[in-house]
């Protein structure tokens, strides 16, 4: 079972900043937060990951609070193209792989 | 550098009859993993191979299923005697290491009639 709970859905205006939470309450210490996407149906795009700092990359930043239970996904300018389901994702890596428990994400949509 | 690369991307197979799916890594990656996306469902993780090596099959069907990754060539990604309930999108991911992140292809989608 996925290890993340996330709204099923969210809104936001085109141009706004879109914020996605994440409860990871359950999270250790050597699990990483992962964030993809998956735009209608195409093959899931990744994101971010972090671990416990604070990331930021071209397409977005990464909030992790301080005892990690818990993660925000900004999306700094939203723009139509990212209407999109969301995954937050905790991932183990161990010998015998890194594989990705998927929830049901958060669909977002950019309206006009 | 071209992602990764995943063939037929559609796919129409009669009751009984054996699906090959293929998927060619990213170049450096030497690690694959497959994952299903049944019509209205999240996507499940199916099995993880590294070259000519499986290492996690824990999410495939006991039956019917099987995966391979040789030496040479793209992973292989088997369905023997498909049933209807097999229609679903398929995606392959690939990383350089077991650390690192995966990167997804565009899927096949798998149709039994």
């Amino acid at each position: 079972d996925a290890k993340t709970t996330q709204p099923p859905s969210m809104d936001c205006a085109e141009g706004r900043a879109a914020n996605l939470p994440c409860n990871h309450s359950t999270i250790s210490g050597n699990e990483y937060v992962y964030w993809y996407r998956q735009i209608h149906s195409q093959g899931p795009q990744y994101i971010i990951h972090g671990l416990k700092n604070n990331e930021t990359n071209e397409m977005a930043s990464l909030i992790i609070t301080e005892d990690r239970k818990s993660s925000t996904l900004i999306l700094p300018h939203a723009t139509l193209r990212d209407t999109a389901v969301y995954y937050c994702i905790v991932r183990v890596v161990s010998n015998q792989g890194g594989k990705l428990i998927f929830g049901q994400g958060t669909e977002l949509s950019v309206k006009p | 550098n071209a992602g990764v690369m995943q063939n037929p991307r559609h796919l129409v197979r009669r009751r009984g009859q054996e699906a090959r799916l293929r998927c060619s890594p990213m170049k450096g990656h030497s690690h694959v993993y497959w994952y299903r996306q049944l019509p209205e469902e999240g996507l499940k993780f199916m099995v993880y191979l590294q070259k000519e090596n499986i290492i996690d099959e824990s999410g495939m069907p006991k039956e019917r299923f099987s995966a391979e990754f040789p030496k040479e060539g793209p992973s292989i990604l088997r369905i023997q005697q498909v049933v209807r309930g097999d229609s679903a999108a398929y995606f392959c991911a690939s990383s350089p290491t077991t650390q690192e992140t995966q990167y997804f292809g565009p899927g096949t989608r798998l149709l039994v009639l």
